[in-house]
């Protein structure tokens, strides 16, 4: 059984651009919550998706975005790049009905240069 | 606003020894309360959860306590082994967001047991 899947594993992007970041929930799964975690800090919540929509979302900008598709897979957007957005970029896969237990991805590594 | 924090930052211990990790937060109200351990470069790894209504839970090695009066939660790991090493983080669920999965995370202790 497949745990929570993310892709790519680790990326390098320069200010500016633009990157996708995947993830494919554990089966059985709803829901899907993107966490940052900057190097030597705990993760932030970005925000959590739940039936296609945006159901919660943390203190980010209008810079990061994501999507949900019909097979609860999720998307990760982040526009206009900042040196800031270097971190790793934890996806959690969650039952709606699984009061809060998460299943963490490995994670995406992004460095921005 | 909930605020979580994690004491000490890192810790190095023998192997054998028992130990304790502390996690303080500031907003009672929680749904529940997460122990992770995170090793270098990776995700996140589920330990314990314990319930607002609960006061521990344990897995083998380790028990972890939860006292919402004094915002307080430990994680007690017994004997400790140098697979043990990694960092460990404790993460809170706020009331109504019972189901969003948005966890509150501390930044961590760094734990090193050396053979």
């Amino acid at each position: 059984d497949a745990g929570v899947t993310q892709s790519p594993t680790h990326l390098i992007k320069t200010r500016g651009q633009q990157v996708t970041l995947r993830c494919s929930p554990k089966s059985g799964h709803d829901t899907v919550s993107w966490y940052q975690q900057a190097l030597g800090q705990g993760p932030q919540f970005i925000f959590q998706y739940y039936e296609e929509e945006e159901r919660q979302r943390g203190n980010f900008p209008d810079r990061f975005s994501g999507h949900q598709f019909p097979n609860y897979s999720s998307e990760l957007n982040v526009n206009a790049l900042l040196l800031g957005d270097s971190a790793l970029y934890l996806c959690a896969s969650s039952s709606a009905s699984g009061a809060n237990v998460l299943t963490f991805g490995a994670g995406s590594r992004l460095t921005v240069l | 606003k909930q605020e979580v924090t994690q004491i000490p930052a890192a810790l190095s211990v023998p192997e054998g020894e028992n130990l304790v990790l502390n996690c303080s937060f500031t907003d009672s109200a929680i749904y529940n309360l997460q122990w992770f351990r995170q090793d270098p470069g990776k995700g996140l790894t589920s330990l314990l959860l314990i319930q607002s209504s609960q006061r521990e839970q344990t897995s083998g090695r380790l028990n972890a306590s939860l006292d919402k009066s004094s915002g307080r939660s430990t994680l007690y790991i017994a004997a400790s082994q140098p697979g043990d090493s990694a960092t460990y983080l404790c993460a809170s669920s706020v009331q109504g967001s019972s189901n969003t999965g948005k966890l509150i995370f501390g930044q961590g202790t760094t734990l090193q047991v050396k053979p």
